[in-house]
């Protein structure tokens, strides 16, 4: 059964960057067949995406964000990692791993169980 | 930026009643919608995707349907553990949700 784990700082002081880890198990992240991203859900609204990554090196992000965030893999520690800097109140959320089918057009199929980072000082 | 408005935004049904949601997408997304069950403090679910497609192991009471601007997810006869929150997504170009559709007990 697939499991994706974030982890991370719950707590980053407005400015500085927050950085979170997904540990994938029960699949590996090295499959040609998936991308692995994030998400982002400020409290009471809908779900944002911020962007996924093939172990190619393959990525995209949302043009919204694209100065301010990089996502990697670690193939060796089958993890996805998310960094995004100078952050703002507005970053207050629960931040979720997701994973992508590979396609021109695909959902995102599953999550992990998410985390809450709030940006505060 | 496409636009996906989601209505109602609150909808009271009765275990057994028929219900119907609405997402609209504020230019065409062919069929590239996927509908999400999220309950509270729990990650979203997929249901639906290709607009009409059933995810795996997804109850068949769930459907969808629509293409273009307007789509809709039907639920055929509500069970308990249906109440929650139904965002629509879509994939056509990067990716927005809907505000979302919170299912509640009446």
């Amino acid at each position: 059964q697939l499991q994706l784990q974030e982890s991370g700082p719950g707590l980053v002081k407005p400015s500085e960057t927050l950085s979170l880890t997904c540990t994938v198990s029960g699949g590996s992240i090295s499959s040609s067949n998936y991308y692995w991203g994030w998400m982002s859900q400020p409290p009471g609204k809908g779900p944002e995406w911020i962007g996924f990554t093939h172990h190619s090196g393959t990525t995209y992000y949302n043009p919204s964000l694209i100065s301010r965030v990089t996502i990697s893999v670690d193939t060796s520690k089958n993890q996805v990692s998310l960094r995004l800097t100078s952050v703002t109140a507005a970053d207050t959320a629960v931040y979720y791993c997701v994973r992508r089918p590979v396609g021109p057009h695909e959902p995102f199929d599953y999550w992990g169980q998410g985390t809450l980072v709030t940006v505060s000082s | 930026d496409i636009q996906m408005t989601q209505s109602p935004s609150t909808l009271s049904a009765s275990v057994g009643d028929r219900v119907t949601i609405t997402c609209r997408a504020s230019q065409s997304i062919n069929s590239w919608l996927a509908w999400y069950q999220q309950k509270p403090g729990k990650a979203p679910n997929l249901l639906i995707y290709d607009a009409s497609s059933l995810e795996s192991g997804v109850p068949s009471r769930f459907s969808g349907s629509g293409s273009g601007t307007e789509f809709t997810l039907t639920i055929s006869s509500l069970q308990p553990d249906d109440f929650a929150t139904y965002y629509c997504q879509q994939y056509n170009i990067y990716y927005t949700f809907g505000q979302g559709t919170k299912l509640e007990i009446k």
